[in-house]
């Protein structure tokens, strides 16, 4: 199993632009959490999922944050617009069998 | 309602021991516990469900006490490869919502 993937790794963007992250789960994981890891604030949770349902988003910070799961094998965390305190690691992590697995994450830079 | 690791950060030398202790003014419904290396993402180390429990490796280990309100970490003869910042977390439900949160972790660094 390749684990939990997400691409892009690293992302550079200016402000107001819109920035997409992405997540492919590990098969047969039916909960998926996007996580968010700053300095100032630790780890924070942002949204996640059961069998592609938003359960719960009361972390998502504002609604320019945006979450969807169209199916159980791809996620995607949207920003729009972007502004430079959203810069941070973006984790997406699957529940499973085994516990949790987190992708390698996306680092996010907004200038 | 964040629960608090204690210490704040240890550095030991190789071979040495350290106890991570993670406490929460409520009761846990489990505890998990991850370590993160530096630029790298968080692993998971392992789950504890019920008080009381005990569970993990030789070297590695945790206790859930009875009242499900602390965890202790307990890394033996420390290696290099401790070094890192240990987490706990737990899911908790909050007017039937369920959240998860992360205690404020401990900084680890082993030194040869």
């Amino acid at each position: 199993d390749a684990g939990v993937i997400q691409s892009p790794r690293h992302e550079v963007t200016e402000m107001g632009q819109e920035v997409t992250l992405r997540c492919k789960p590990i098969s047969g994981h039916d909960y998926l959490f996007w996580y968010r890891q700053t300095m100032m604030r630790g780890l924070e949770l942002l949204i996640y999922f059961n069998n592609n349902v938003p359960i719960d988003d009361s972390g998502m910070p504002e609604d320019r944050f945006s979450a969807k799961m169209p199916n159980a094998s791809f996620s995607t965390l949207k920003i729009q617009p972007s502004e430079p305190r959203d810069s941070a690691v973006y984790f997406c992590a699957t529940w499973g069998a085994g516990g949790y697995t987190f992708g390698s994450g996306t680092r996010l830079t907004v200038v | 309602q964040q629960p608090v690791q204690s210490p704040q950060a240890v550095i030991l030398r190789e071979g040495e021991d350290a106890v991570i202790n993670c406490s929460s003014s409520k009761a846990l419904y489990s505890v998990h516990w991850y370590r993160q290396k530096h630029g790298e993402a968080p692993v998971f180390l392992m789950i504890l469900l019920k008080g009381g429990e005990q569970k993990g490796h030789e070297k590695i280990s945790a206790s859930f006490n009875e009242k499900k309100q602390q965890s202790s970490l307990y890394l033996t003869a420390s290696q290099l490869s401790y070094s890192g910042t240990y987490f706990c977390g737990s899911p908790i439900t909050t007017s039937g919502t369920y959240k998860y949160i992360f205690g404020t972790g401990t900084r680890l660094k082993v030194l040869a």
